[in-house]
């Protein structure tokens, strides 16, 4: 089975800190994604990569940056962390485009902003 | 640019009542079709997918969706709904060069004894 973990369940940060989020894949896929989820607007992509050193923003990328050093792991930025970052953050990651986009998910980060 | 809408945010049914949820989409050539599911505090799990074929598609814990490209709609159905299915469900659309899946508000289901 396909494994994407993230490293933290839940992390409180204050305002302005610089956060990092980690998330690793073990089934060699090339794409890695960052979704943010919030109450009555699903999900929304944040940057997607597909392939090392390689992104694309996505819907809602202001605010954050993204590091992909390895095929597997693929970070999520928060440069100087505001409270409107706070949010249910999920990793995802797919094989391919076209017919191999299904997305593995990860158990998510809630991050909270004080 | 392609969305999805699930029209009911919230839906409650009987334990053994069946089940319908909606999901309309908006893309501009085929697309790929998924519904999820995400339990509360948990990540997202595949429910099933439809690429291309039988409209009809089976996924996994009885559910099935009918794909109908007349109405843009990819409805998800299970006969009879258990306690355990009380959860959050997101449908969502991809297709031939895209590699994101785009999402919808979700549903969530809650489940009456």
């Amino acid at each position: 089975d396909v494994k994407v973990t993230q490293s933290s369940r839940y992390l409180v940060k204050r305002t302005g800190e610089k956060v990092f989020l980690e998330c690793v894949q073990d089934m060699d896929h090339e794409n890695m994604f960052w979704y943010r989820q919030d109450p009555g607007l699903g999900l929304r992509l944040i940057y997607f990569s597909y392939d090392v050193k390689m992104k694309e923003k996505g819907d809602i990328p202001e605010g954050y940056s993204v590091s992909r050093e390895k095929k597997e792991r693929f970070s999520l930025i928060l440069e100087s962390a505001s409270t409107n970052q706070t949010s249910m953050y999920l990793c995802a990651s797919s094989l391919q485009g076209g017919r191999n986009t299904e997305a593995f998910f990860g158990q998510g980060t809630r991050l909270t902003v004080v | 640019a392609q969305s999805v809408t699930q029209p009911d945010i919230h839906i409650t049914v009987s334990e053994g009542a069946s089940l319908e949820l909606r999901c309309n989409y908006s893309y501009g050539a085929t697309p790929y079709l998924f519904w999820y599911v995400q339990s509360p505090g948990q990540g997202l799990q595949l429910l099933l997918k439809y690429f291309s074929g039988d409209t009809l598609v089976q996924g996994i814990k009885g559910f099935e969706a009918e794909f109908k490209r007349s109405q843009s709609s990819f409805n998800l159905r299970k006969p009879s709904v258990h306690w355990s299915d009380a959860a959050e469900y997101f449908c969502a659309v991809g297709g031939t060069g895209r590699r994101a899946l785009t999402f919808g508000s979700g549903t969530r289901l809650q489940v009456q004894p």
